[in-house]
């Protein structure tokens, strides 16, 4: 079984340009996750989706942050313009239930220049 | 004060050496406690899931909940150069809208070497 696919793995951006995360879930998991991983740092949820419902995005900077999950299985994260500070790992997440038994993908890692 | 305190360490044993890895939080809420692993530039991976004090066993690993001390471990036993890695706690909620939603600690880097 194919696990959670994230794309692209690695992207370097000038500050200010926008940028685009893709994720596929495990099939049939109806929870996803967007989580933000800083060096050293443990990961930070920035929004949760049951379905195509955003159910948490209270950690989501939402004046240049955006999430869609459209249809209820891939989802798109969008930062419009980035910032120096948003280099980081961005991690997509599936589950089937919302007890905590997340499968992460390997992450899509920002440079922000 | 984080809601999850982890010792970032890092920490290097020797193989065969028996590991101990801690978080502590504050949170009383905190009902599901998990374990996941991160090899470098990879995702996290689960390795222990418990919802309740006491121990958990599987194979190597051995997970354990004190909730009266909001205190949980990860022993990691005969420890291999591929446990190399680092090793984050991670909390959940039980219920309302938080429910599902993890916590996770700063990571404990571990290295084992031969």
């Amino acid at each position: 079984e194919a696990g959670v696919v994230q794309s692209p793995r690695y992207k370097i951006i000038e500050k200010k340009q926008p940028v685009a995360f893709w994720c596929n879930p495990i099939s049939g998991h109806n929870t996803l996750y967007w989580y933000l991983q800083n060096l050293g740092q443990g990961p930070e949820l920035l929004i949760r989706y049951e379905n195509e419902e955003a159910v948490d995005d209270s950690q989501l900077p939402k004046d240049r942050f955006s999430a869609e999950r459209l249809k209820g299985v891939d989802s798109t994260l969008k930062i419009q313009p980035a910032e120096l500070g948003d280099s980081a790992v961005y991690l997509c997440a599936s589950s089937l239930s919302r007890s905590g038994e997340l499968f992460f993908g390997e992450g899509s890692r920002l440079t922000v220049l | 004060q984080k809601e999850v305190e982890q010792d970032p360490g890092p920490l290097s044993v020797p193989e065969g050496a028996i590991v101990s890895l801690n978080c502590t939080y504050s949170n009383s809420a905190f009902q599901y406690f998990m374990w996941y692993r991160q090899y470098s530039r990879k995702g996290p991976e689960l390795l222990m899931y418990t919802y309740s004090s006491g121990n958990k066993e599987d194979g190597r690993f051995t997970a354990q909940v004190d909730k009266s001390s909001k205190y949980i471990s990860l022993f990691i036993r005969d420890s291999q150069p591929s446990d190399s890695a680092t090793y984050l706690c991670a909390l959940a909620n039980a219920g309302g809208t938080s429910y599902g939603k993890l916590t996770f600690g700063q990571g404990t880097i571990l290295t084992v070497h031969p």
